[in-house]
């Protein structure tokens, strides 16, 4: 297992509310990117973080923001949340850019 | 922006047997090419990675092949068991975004 963890594990939304994914990066990794997995895809990079500073950002709409704290622990926040949100949301630290980049378990989000 | 396209999408062997996975990009600026495995329920698991510099990599049954000119590389699993059932994604990354592959499903039968 890896040292990135994440919370919640699973969570429930209604369609229009906005939600918030944590992250805790591996110790000594200043780098956390943010993949969505729909159930049978592969990860979609959504955006990553460097030392507290968007470093990079995937096909996904403004209303998918994200922080990285001084810790380089971080959070996802989704607004006006759609259905077509419904997946797994992936964190994964780094220690450098490219390599090997280490996963969380996931969120589980499901939008109603 | 990078396109990793990857086959088969399924792929079932025979316990003992070997395993290939292809998989093709589109940006020529990639130069980390990661294989991953992820078990039902599970966060994906880096196995092999290889650089842009390098044209194979092994580690114990698990290589890897680059071919930069044609813009491919390939898994091979040798002497398949049944743990390695799972699905395997390949990724490609330019810069600082890594981009995966649709991933193929291996079912090794005992």
């Amino acid at each position: 297992e890896t040292g990135v963890t994440q919370s919640p594990t699973h969570l429930i939304k209604t369609r229009g509310q906005q939600v918030t994914l944590r992250c805790s990066s591996q110790s000594g990794h200043n780098t956390v990117s943010w993949y969505q997995q729909a159930l049978g895809q592969g990860p979609q990079f959504i955006f990553q973080y460097y030392r507290e500073e968007e470093n990079g950002r995937g096909n996904f709409p403004p209303r998918f923001s994200g922080l990285q704290f001084p810790n380089y622990s971080s959070e996802l926040n989704v607004n006006a949340l759609e259905l077509d949100d419904s997946a797994l949301y992936l964190c994964a630290s780094a220690a450098e850019v490219p390599g090997e980049q280490y996963f969380g378990p996931g969120t589980r989000l499901t939008v109603t | 922006g990078e396109n990793v396209e990857q086959h088969p999408s399924t792929l079932s062997v025979q316990e003992g047997d070997s395993a290939v996975i292809k998989c093709t990009y589109s940006d020529s600026a990639s130069n980390y090419f990661p294989w991953y495995k992820q078990e039902l329920g599970k966060r994906p698991q880096l196995i092999i990675d290889i650089r842009s510099n390098v044209g194979e990599k092994k580690d114990q049954r698990i290589a890897v092949t680059l071919n930069k000119t044609a813009k491919h590389f390939s898994l091979h699993i040798t002497e398949t068991q049944p743990e390695d059932s799972a699905v395997y994604f390949c990724a490609a990354t330019a810069g600082n975004k890594l981009t995966f592959g649709g991933g193929t499903r291996v079912l090794v039968k005992p």
